[in-house]
């Protein structure tokens, strides 16, 4: 069964644009959750979404926003990026929600010059 | 108090012995427990899940489960240096929602 996938892995934006990532879960898994990884701060919930519906949020200002697709896929957005945004987003699938056995994606590496 | 907290590290063993991580959380509430190892520049890898007290076992792998204590540890036996990474502990936080919470993850370097 394929893993988690995401898309881009690298990306390099300059602050003020925006950007959006893409996560395709392991077939069968209707949960995605989003991470932000720093070396400062480790790895930060984001948002987990389940049908479609958004079913939590993290502590991230409302810059951050995300979205499901009827197929589990998700994405998420990152607008007016600031030199802090830069980091590793993480997306990790599991079951069902409030399945807390996540799969982890290789992760999108966000620099922001 | 962080919600879920691990030594940074780094924890230097010498190769076969035993490399114990350790890992507290606040939330009394919490009952999913979940060890994660990252090599460096890769994404989290799932190793072990335990949501009962006492040992799980798994190869080489136990993980240990005190909820009253709230404490969770993992141990590698026979510690190889391909098991040289950065392992998270995790925690579910029910509150608000639902969401898997990380310590900050301890760094464990085994010596050939």
């Amino acid at each position: 069964k394929a893993g988690v996938t995401q898309t881009p892995r690298y990306l390099i934006k300059t602050r003020g644009q925006q950007v959006t990532l893409s996560c395709s879960p392991i077939s069968g898994h209707r949960s995605v959750s989003w991470y932000q990884q720093t070396p400062g701060q480790g790895l930060q919930f984001l948002f987990e979404y389940f049908s479609e519906t958004q079913r939590n949020k993290g502590n991230f200002p409302g810059r951050f926003s995300g979205r499901q697709f009827s197929n589990s896929r998700s994405e998420m957005n990152v607008s007016t990026l600031e030199l802090g945004d830069s980091a590793l987003y993480l997306c990790a699938s599991s079951l069902e929600a409030r399945n807390y056995e996540q799969y982890f994606g290789p992760g999108t590496r966000l620099t922001v010059t | 108090q962080k919600e879920v907290e691990q030594n940074s590290g780094p924890l230097s063993v010498p190769e076969g012995a035993i490399a114990s991580l350790n890992c507290t959380y606040s939330d009394r509430g919490s009952q999913s427990f979940f060890w994660y190892r990252q090599y460096s520049g890769k994404s989290p890898e799932l190793i072990m899940s335990i949501y009962s007290n006492g040992d799980k076992e798994d190869g080489r792998f136990t993980a240990q489960l005190n909820k009253a204590s709230q404490y969770v540890s993992l141990l590698i036996r026979d510690s190889q240096p391909s098991d040289s990474a950065t392992y998270l502990c995790a925690v579910n936080w029910d509150n608000q929602g639902g969401k898997l919470i990380f310590g900050q993850g301890t760094e464990l370097s085994v010596k050939p």
